[in-house]
């Protein structure tokens, strides 16, 4: 069980606005640890989307976006496109289990 | 450009020991700038972190996996590598090799192999 929780599933219409939670606690988010976002096709390897809850690598689009708040941390996605129906997945580093986390997942889906 | 790749083991045996080796093109292993990690994903399941290491040596591991992993690297061949030992059914999953961006606490992973599928059956 993550220490990092998702919804399992959020979606939207195309051109609408979703955003993807990612709950943790004062070891991880709280502490302050950075929170990054990955997006995962089904059967390809994840993909970097956002590190250090804001940058987007180079080739994102500024339609995605990171947010943090307290213990827990967003991603927003704006005009919501075919090609953003994936697994979503926040990570961190967590100082009480002495490593790397992830959330639980979030399957976007556009509708 | 840096790319990853991990071996295939395929099918291991209940109790044996899994090995995989991730090889690295396009940029060195021995960088001081980054770290160098696997992650696995279990069938229809989220992903999981199993370890990390730096070209000296240093290794950091899941507590939960830690009794039972080792992370190495050789930097001749420009390649680390993964044993899990005593695996179970419970071990099957897809194996990532990645990079971490850099060396501090919570460096995010920002290249990825595209993963071997280990499956642990007799």
């Amino acid at each position: 069980q993550s220490v990092l929780t998702q919804p399992p599933s959020v979606s939207g219409a195309p051109g609408q606005t979703v955003t993807v939670s990612c709950t943790g606690s004062s070891s991880n988010i709280g502490a302050g640890f950075p929170v990054h976002w990955y997006q995962q096709v089904p059967g390809t390897a994840p993909k970097l989307l956002i590190s250090g809850y804001t940058n987007r690598p180079s080739g994102v689009p500024d339609r995605l976006s990171g947010s943090k708040s307290g213990t827990s941390a967003s991603l927003a996605i704006t005009g919501l496109q075919a090609d953003d129906e994936a697994d979503y997945y926040c990570q961190t580093y967590d100082n009480i289990l002495n490593g790397y986390v992830f959330g639980t997942g979030t399957k976007v889906t556009v509708l | 450009q840096l790319q990853l790749q991990e071996s295939d083991p395929g099918l291991v045996k209940p109790s044996e020991t899994l090995s995989l080796t991730c090889t690295v093109s396009g940029g060195s292993i021995s960088s001081s700038s980054h770290y160098w990690g696997w992650i696995r994903q279990a069938p229809g399941q989220g992903l999981e972190w199993i370890g990390t290491i730096y070209y000296s040596g240093t290794t950091y591991y899941n507590p939960s996996l830690k009794s039972r992993v080792t992370i190495s690297v050789d930097t001749s061949k420009n390649q680390f590598s993964l044993n899990l030992n005593s695996v179970a059914a419970a071990d099957t999953a897809v194996y990532y090799c990645a990079r971490h961006a850099g060396i501090r606490v919570g460096a995010t992973l920002d290249s990825w192999g595209q993963g071997a599928l280990v499956t642990v059956s007799s």
